[in-house]
């Protein structure tokens, strides 16, 4: 079965720092992937996707993720975290057709 | 631009009772699925459709059911309410291919 593994359920980060948001599929083939980003009583949001063409993909709001076949794994970095990344994110697998799994989800909190 | 439209926002229900949640979408997607969302458990897939007249179960379908008799609208029918069933329901849907799911805001389902 495909699914999402989001490695830590909850990150602190000081205002400045890196971000580094972890999550691992498993897939005997290349997935679609995605990383979405919720916040409060909202709606989820995409940040960016997989989907086959560069390794290294470039989301919204200074995010990106590298795909990485041999370590099965599809991690969520930013340079330089700001008060405003404060959410929940979520890593997601499109696989056969409109099912998507979903992770346990990673709630990023931003210290000043 | 609507996107996806979910009615209502918030409900409570008596356990025993029925009631459907509205899902519409404008985007002309083929796609469309509903979601729970409980905390630590990430979105878990209900049902889903992959166009009007087909309709397929998830994860966790018991309690729940769904018609698609056009391509924008995807209700989602809790026939006999229950405390367990207290939660935060996502409509999503998406193109054919390897697009992203497009949410809608959410309705926050409260079963006394």
């Amino acid at each position: 079965a495909q699914s999402v593994t989001q490695l830590g359920s909850h990150v602190s980060v000081s205002e400045g720092a890196l971000v580094l948001l972890r999550c691992n599929y498993s897939s005997s083939v290349p997935p679609y992937l995605f990383w979405y980003v919720q916040y409060p009583n909202q709606g989820l949001q995409l940040l960016l996707k997989y989907t086959s063409a560069a390794t290294l993909v470039k989301g919204i709001n200074g995010f990106e993720a590298e795909f990485k076949k041999s370590e099965t794994s599809f991690h969520l970095t930013k340079p330089s975290a700001h008060m405003s990344d404060a959410a929940e994110y979520f890593c997601a697998v499109r696989r056969s057709g409109n099912q998507f799994y979903f992770g346990t989800g990673t709630s990023l909190t931003v210290i000043p | 631009n609507a996107g996806v439209t979910q009615t209502p926002k918030f409900q409570v229900l008596k356990t025993g009772q029925s009631m459907t949640l509205q899902c519409a979408q404008d985007m002309n997607h083929e796609y469309m699925s509903w979601y729970r969302q409980d905390p630590g458990m990430g979105l878990r897939l209900i049902h889903y459709s992959v166009g009007a007249g087909i309709t397929d179960q998830g994860e966790v379908p018991n309690g729940y059911n769904v018609s698609r008799s056009t391509t924008e609208d995807f209700p989602l029918r809790l026939l006999s309410a229950a405390p367990s069933q207290t939660s935060v329901y996502f409509c999503a849907s998406s193109p054919r291919g390897a697009g992203e799911a497009f949410f809608g805001q959410g309705t926050r389902l409260t079963v006394v």
